[in-house]
């Protein structure tokens, strides 16, 4: 089945950079887009990042754009978010997602959330 | 960006009762939109696609329906296990935006 596990989450100062890695499995990534999403703890949902198929087209928040990158390695079943010049309010809970196969795409499978905390 | 503002912010509801969530976009979006439930401390689980599609597995007491900039979420008969949050979500154009969330409390 879907699985999407993602990692790289803890406690960093802001200003400092981190990467978030996410481990997908039980389907072919590069048929897929793929995002990151992320949710402020006890807050709603914001999109952050999203990432074609092959990764020859990507999108970002405005939120976040010239701060964090997406990326991916379909060899190694990875999606990635580089995250650099964290602010205290980049601190949330940061969700894997997976497209839906198609050109607009809802969000089919979340991975289970890897706890990012901005803090000096 | 599109904006998505979801109402109410809380409902209060009883087993066995029918709701409704609305959600309007502040521009057309044409069916582009999806409704999610988050149960404390889990990801969100996708109900709704194309704003009217149930995604599989999804119980058939959840609908939703709409087009353009109007969109609601149904619930016909609430279960014991529907209490949590919904959100609804536009993909049409990036930036993809959510709205504000539903609670649903007993």
């Amino acid at each position: 089945q879907v699985q999407l596990v993602e990692s790289g989450g803890g406690v960093v100062q802001p200003g400092r950079s981190l990467r978030l890695s996410c481990a997908a499995s039980g389907f072919t990534l590069r048929s897929y887009g793929m995002h990151w999403a992320r949710q402020v703890p006890g807050k709603g949902l914001e999109w952050v990042a999203a990432i074609s198929g092959d990764g020859s087209d990507k999108y970002h928040a405005d939120s976040v754009k010239g701060r964090f990158i997406i990326s991916r390695d379909n060899s190694k079943n990875t999606l990635y978010l580089e995250m650099s010049t964290l602010r205290t309010e980049d601190t949330a809970v940061y969700y894997c997602v997976r497209g839906s196969p198609e050109a607009r795409q809802y969000f089919d499978y979340w991975g289970q959330g890897t706890l990012v905390t901005v803090s000096s | 960006d599109i904006q998505m503002t979801q109402s109410p912010s809380t409902l209060s509801a009883s087993v066995g009762d029918r709701v409704t969530i609305t959600c309007r976009a502040s521009q057309s979006i044409s069916d582009w939109v999806a409704w999610y439930q988050q149960k404390p401390g889990k990801a969100p689980n996708l109900l709704i696609y194309k704003a009217s599609s149930l995604e599989s597995g999804v119980p058939s007491r959840f609908s939703g329906s709409g087009f353009g900039t109007e969109f609601t979420l149904t619930i016909s008969s609430l279960q014991p296990d529907d209490f949590a949050t919904y959100y609804c979500q536009q993909y049409d154009i990036y930036s993809l935006t959510f709205g504000q969330g539903t609670r649903l409390e007993i």
